[in-house]
């Protein structure tokens, strides 16, 4: 089974700062899917493939990285980021999901 | 507009039965693949099952395996997800959601609840 692990496990930006949260996984994936939930929320799809941004994703949002090393980042943190993001592989079931990084407003 | 609502869960005892359903709408149901995510109290994401489209593959979790019948009506655009022996451990949200690029749509979810 393919560990993700994601740090930091919670962060605080304040608007405007730039936030990258990283996606470890224990044996090399072909691709990271990254999700955003907000409390009471379903997940959202929000990264997919690595890098591709999901529909109405705002394009402050990044995604990169290859192997066992991935990241995504907001170049400008807004308000409405404030959420928790999940990291996901399809690299074989099981497919596993970080443990989420709580990003919270400043 | 993609729709999946779930429905079945509830508050059961350590050891019994129940059956989970997702009903889809708007797109052609019988075209992909469906899994079962679930996410305990306060937990993060885990996958438990997935179907293929025409229900011919299923592949689970290790620890629902043996437990938990993935199956689906493409008729009926329904998802189901039979889940016996259950365990305190079971204990979460189940969503239901639409493989495409990743978990693509997701349902709103439906709480299954473990205690004697």
């Amino acid at each position: 089974e393919i560990v993700l692990t994601q740090s930091p496990t919670t962060i605080a930006a304040s608007p405007g700062e730039k936030v990258t949260i990283a996606c470890r996984a224990s044996s090399s994936v072909s691709y990271i899917y990254w999700y955003q939930q907000k409390p009471g929320a379903s997940p959202k799809p929000w990264i997919y493939d690595t890098s591709k941004l999901a529909s109405g994703v705002p394009n402050r949002f990044s995604g990169s990285g290859s192997g066992t090393s991935y990241s995504l980042t907001i170049n400008t943190m807004e308000t409405e980021d404030a959420a928790t993001y999940y990291c996901q592989h399809w690299s074989g079931t099981p497919w596993t999901f970080g443990g989420g990084t709580k990003l919270e407003l400043k | 507009e993609v729709q999946l609502v779930e429905s079945g869960g509830g508050l059961v005892q350590p050891g019994r039965s129940l059956k989970l359903s997702c009903a889809a709408s708007g797109f052609t149901f019988g075209d992909y693949a469906m899994a079962w995510v679930r996410q305990a109290p306060k937990k993060g994401l885990a996958w438990v099952a997935t179907i293929s489209f025409d229900g011919s593959g299923t592949y689970y979790r290790d620890s629902v395996k043996g437990r938990f019948t993935v199956s689906r009506d493409n008729a009926k655009s329904t998802l189901y997800l039979q889940m016996d022996s259950l365990r305190s451990e079971d204990t979460a949200t189940y969503y239901c959601a639409r493989l495409g690029t990743g978990f693509e749509y997701w349902g709103q979810g439906v709480m299954v609840t473990l205690s004697s």
